[in-house]
């Protein structure tokens, strides 16, 4: 299958800095990625698609001046947490959509967030 | 609105022994379903889908699914598991929307394997 990477696997911050995550598709072209958040112990919440060349489309009850999408180039999207607070911690995993019919989506190996 | 349920939270399975995971989703038309799993603090592997044509899909690892329509239904199973299938399992349910495909998903089942 396709394969997606995200970078930084996990990373802490202090309280009020801002993190960027990097989402790449490794061996395919990526117009639509997908970023989800997840708790501990819980299913993936779909927060935001982004979409090359145009703005991101947030889910309901998102921040979209709290995360910062943005999708470089057909390979790359990157979501900023913005003036991060402990309750931002959490595991942000990205997903893109591969094949013929771009339905299946292939998933990054999340990243780990903990603000302090 | 579409929804997914895994009305079982947890399951613990022996090593060796079947297994059954169940999903039921509720959507108009008929859905593009996934299995995927999760091992810990990792993302999700993609087991196996079903679009159309045949309602039994065979998925990696051993794994496969039925899709029933008249139950409104998609259960992984698996004839033997083994220790290394110990890990979180999501059935997800794609819609189209304006040429965005959103995946819904269930809340998850745990799989915990004893020798």
């Amino acid at each position: 299958g396709a394969v997606v990477s995200q970078h930084p696997s996990r990373v802490i911050c202090k309280s009020g800095t801002s993190v960027k995550i990097e989402c790449r598709s490794l061996d395919f072209q990526a117009t639509t990625m997908f970023w989800y958040r997840q708790f501990p112990k819980q299913s993936l919440m779909l927060m935001a698609t982004s979409n090359e060349g145009s703005k991101a489309t947030y889910e309901q009850g998102v921040e979209k001046d709290k995360f910062l999408i943005n999708h470089a180039s057909l390979t790359l999207s990157t979501l900023t947490v913005t003036s991060a607070h402990p309750e931002d911690s959490s595991f942000y995993i990205c997903s893109a959509p591969e094949g013929v019919s771009r339905v299946t989506q292939y998933f990054g190996p999340g990243t780990r967030l903990l603000v302090l | 609105a579409q929804s997914v349920t895994q009305p079982d939270i947890h399951i613990t399975v022996s090593e060796g022994a079947s297994l059954e995971l169940r999903c039921n989703y509720s959507y108009g038309a008929t859905p593009y379903l996934f299995w995927y799993v999760q091992s810990p603090g990792q993302g999700l592997q993609l087991l196996l889908k079903y679009f159309s044509g045949d309602t039994l899909v065979q998925g990696i690892k051993g794994f496969e699914a039925e899709f029933k329509r008249s139950q409104s239904s998609f259960n992984l199973r698996k004839p033997s598991v083994h220790w290394s299938d110990a890990a979180e399992y999501f059935c997800a349910v794609a819609f189209l929307n304006f040429g965005n495909e959103k995946l819904t998903f269930g809340t998850g089942t745990r799989l915990t394997i004893i020798p």
